[in-house]
C-alpha cells in the first residue's frame, strides 16, 4: 500500500534562509511522487513532479526536490525563501500497482518571516 | 480555458440530512476525483472515476457514494451527515494514460454539518 509522510506540521524560516521541507514515501512498485502548494482559501495547486532519472526536480516558483531512492525521500528545497511562499505543502505519490490513486501527505505549513 | 470548477462553494446541513456536491472537471479530462481535507488531517482520497466508472475508492463508509455523467462532470453524495462530516470537498481531474500526470484542483466544497 502507498503512504506519505511529512514529519514536520511546520516549517519557519527567515525570508532569503534556504528552505526545506521534508517527505519520505512508501510503494510496492516505482514512485511517481508530486509536490503540491495550497494557498490560504484555494485549491491545491501543482508545484513539481519526479521523474525517472532525474533526481533533482525543477518546479514552480524557484522550488526544487530531490529524490534519494535508498531513503524513500523527496524533500522540497528552495535557495532563498519569501514571504510569499508561506502556504501549505503537500507532498504526494502514486505508484505503478495502485492504479491512479494519489494519496497525500498531512501537509508542512510553512511560515517565512521578513 | 476554464479550471476545475465546484458548487457549492459552503454548504450547511443538519445531522441525518444528505448532501450533494458538484464538480466539472477541465475540457478533455476523462478522470475525477474527490478528497476530504478535513482539520489538521490533510486531503484523504475519497472516489476516483474514469469515463464514467468508479475506478478506486478510499477507506470511507458506502454512505460517501458518487457518479461520473457523460460529459465527465461528477456529484459526490453523502447521506446521513454526521458531525465529523464537516471538512473541504476537494475534486481534482486529470488526463488519463500516464500515472505521472498532475491533478488540477477546484477551490473546493466547504461542508459544514450542525
Amino acid at each position: 500500500a502507498q503512504s506519505v509522510a511529512q514529519p514536520e506540521d511546520q516549517v519557519n524560516v527567515a525570508e532569503g534562509n534556504p528552505l526545506t521541507v521534508k517527505c519520505t514515501y512508501s510503494v510496492s512498485g516505482n514512485p511517481y511522487l508530486f509536490w503540491y502548494v495550497q494557498y490560504p482559501n484555494r485549491g491545491l495547486q501543482f508545484l513539481l513532479k519526479y521523474i525517472t532519472g532525474d533526481n533533482l526536480v525543477k518546479g514552480s516558483y524557484g522550488f526544487e526536490a530531490e529524490f534519494n531512492k535508498s531513503q524513500t525521500s523527496f524533500h522540497l528545497k528552495k535557495p532563498s525563501a519569501l514571504v510569499s511562499d508561506s502556504a501549505l505543502y503537500f507532498c504526494a505519490v502514486r505508484d505503478d500497482t495502485g492504479g491512479f490513486k494519489t494519496i497525500f501527505g498531512a501537509g508542512t505549513r510553512l511560515f517565512v518571516k521578513a | 480555458e476554464a479550471g476545475v470548477t465546484q458548487s457549492p462553494t459552503h454548504l450547511i446541513k443538519t445531522r441525518g440530512q444528505q448532501a450533494t456536491l458538484r464538480c466539472s472537471p477541465i475540457s478533455g479530462h476523462t478522470s475525477v476525483y474527490w478528497y476530504q481535507q478535513a482539520l489538521g488531517l490533510g486531503l484523504q482520497f475519497l472516489l476516483w472515476y474514469d469515463e464514467g466508472e468508479e475506478r478506486n475508492r478510499g477507506n470511507f463508509p458506502p454512505r460517501f457514494s458518487g457518479r461520473q455523467f457523460p460529459n465527465y462532470s461528477s456529484e459526490l453524495n453523502v447521506n446521513a451527515l454526521e458531525l465529523e462530516d464537516s471538512a473541504l470537498y476537494l475534486c481534482a481531474s486529470s488526463l488519463q494514460g500516464k500515472r505521472n500526470e498532475k491533478l488540477f484542483f477546484g477551490s473546493g466544497t466547504q461542508l459544514s454539518v450542525l
